[in-house]
């Protein structure tokens, strides 16, 4: 079945610690994405990519860092810069052309302790 | 510069009965409008999107949305709730605009948790 998997589910990490995110799509979609979720403010947008090697800040890229070697793969490193980090993080991938909608990940809830 | 402005924070409703979700945007460009759920610790579901067309937008699960240019609004409406529609909802625009910076980019209002109690 198609789809965005990200890993893993749950990650606890030391604070001072950089930490990798995977996030991983085999729908074929050129773009994706990655978004921070904390309570009563929605998902913000890190950063994104719309073509293999290339990838934009977002809104709150701050202390945050991606690759974008191959198609189907976006991890995220939040490193040890990002003052706030624990947070639900969600991937999401489309189609990038005029029309298209976005498919999302089951999301990587990350507690720095 | 994009905006969502999701009007409510918390709605709770009684099972089967109707229920309003608000959405208001602001943009200076064409956009499209989506409406997600979330169902908790989960990643966000598709219910419904507006790219052109009808104003009147159906969904999955017997949700619909009306797109008011005028007001720049997108509510999102269910006639009938049930227990299982307890999620968040998330209202989100994009540009339609091929090429502009903020192509390809969702901005998100706050989210709107709805409870429908028994």
């Amino acid at each position: 079945d198609g789809g965005i998997t990200q890993s893993p589910k749950y990650l606890f990490r030391k604070e001072g610690q950089n930490v990798t995110l995977s996030c991983e799509q085999n729908l074929n979609h050129d773009a994706m994405y990655w978004y921070r979720q904390d309570p009563g403010q929605g998902l913000r947008l890190i950063y994104y990519s719309q073509i293999v090697n290339d990838f934009q800040k977002g809104d709150i890229a701050e202390g945050y860092s991606v690759s974008r070697e191959k198609k189907e793969s976006f991890p995220l490193t939040v490193t040890s810069a990002q003052k706030n980090p624990t947070a639900f993080y969600l991937c999401a991938s489309s189609i990038a052309n005029r029309l298209y909608e976005a498919f999302f990940g089951q999301g990587t809830r990350l507690t720095v302790v | 510069a994009q905006s969502v402005t999701q009007l409510d924070s918390q709605v709770p409703v009684f099972e089967e009965a109707p229920v309003e979700l608000r959405c208001n945007y602001s943009s200076s460009v064409s956009v499209y409008l989506f409406w997600y759920v979330q169902y908790p610790n989960q990643g966000l579901q598709l219910l419904l999107k507006y790219l052109s067309g009808s104003t009147l937008v159906k969904g999955i699960n017997g949700f619909e949305a009306e797109f008011n240019k005028s007001q720049t609004s997108f509510h999102l409406r269910k006639p009938s709730v049930h227990i299982s529609d307890t999620a968040e909802y998330f209202c989100a625009v994009s540009d339609q605009y091929a090429g502009g910076t903020s192509y390809g980019k969702l901005t998100f209002g706050q989210g709107t948790i709805l409870t429908v109690h028994p």
